[in-house]
């Protein structure tokens, strides 16, 4: 079945620092892949996604790129702040069979310090 | 505008009563699914309905937990004979009929058993 690998938290970062969080998927057909954001108190919310391979999505000076030839999706952005303290979920969709069960990693808490 | 909506927010019962969780989607989203998460874990999938139907029932724990939508809009998730390790935030998420469509997540339902 599908799944998504992503990397275990916390990740703690000083404000302007650079920001990656890997995720890798393992998935048959041509999923669609996303990243959604929880922030403390909030309900998850879509940050980005991306349709196809070599698609880029992009919010808030988030990025992420769909690597097909290393099924990969990673997340970064150049310079966080003290307001992107969150829990970051790396998610596919219509993986197996174009069905559109929605898989997500377990999630990555990031913590960023003035 | 109307997201998706939850409740109750927050459910507090005994060991061995039955609960039932509501979700009232998005207006025009076929899909509808939920998910469970619990503390310091990633996001469980749970089940998933098109319309009225569900074709994936997977993710249910055990036959205690089941669900049903009708009318292709509000769902009830209902768990018997809860038990200590049902204790978690059980989310809904809805979105439109396509693996490139995003899921919009309500508050979840905070469940606790005692």
């Amino acid at each position: 079945g599908d799944s998504v690998t992503q990397m275990e938290g916390p990740v703690t970062l000083s404000e302007e620092a650079f920001l990656t969080i890997n995720c890798t998927y393992t998935a048959t057909g041509y999923p669609s892949l996303f990243w959604y954001v929880q922030y403390p108190g909030e309900g998850l919310q879509l940050l980005l996604k991306a349709t196809k391979a070599d698609d880029k999505g992009s919010n808030k000076g988030f990025e992420a790129t769909y690597r097909k030839e290393t099924t990969s999706f990673h997340l970064e952005k150049g310079s966080v702040q003290v307001s992107d303290s969150a829990v970051y979920f790396c998610a596919l969709s219509g993986g197996s069979g174009g069905y559109q069960k929605v898989t997500f990693g377990i999630g990555t808490k990031l913590q960023v310090i003035p | 505008g109307a997201g998706v909506s939850q409740s109750p927010s927050n459910k507090v019962t005994e060991k061995g009563k039955d609960v039932e969780l509501r979700c009232d989607p998005i207006s025009g989203h076929t899909a509808l699914y939920w998910y469970r998460q619990s503390l310091g874990q990633g996001l469980e999938f749970l089940i998933y309905f098109q319309g009225n139907s569900a074709p994936d029932k997977s993710g249910l724990p055990s036959d205690r937990f089941s669900a049903e939508r009708t009318g292709g809009s509000v769902s009830t998730l209902t768990i018997q004979r809860t038990q200590q390790e049902d204790s978690a935030v059980y989310l809904c998420a809805s979105s439109l009929p396509s693996t490139n469509s995003p899921l919009h997540f309500g508050n979840g339902t905070r469940l606790t058993v005692t």
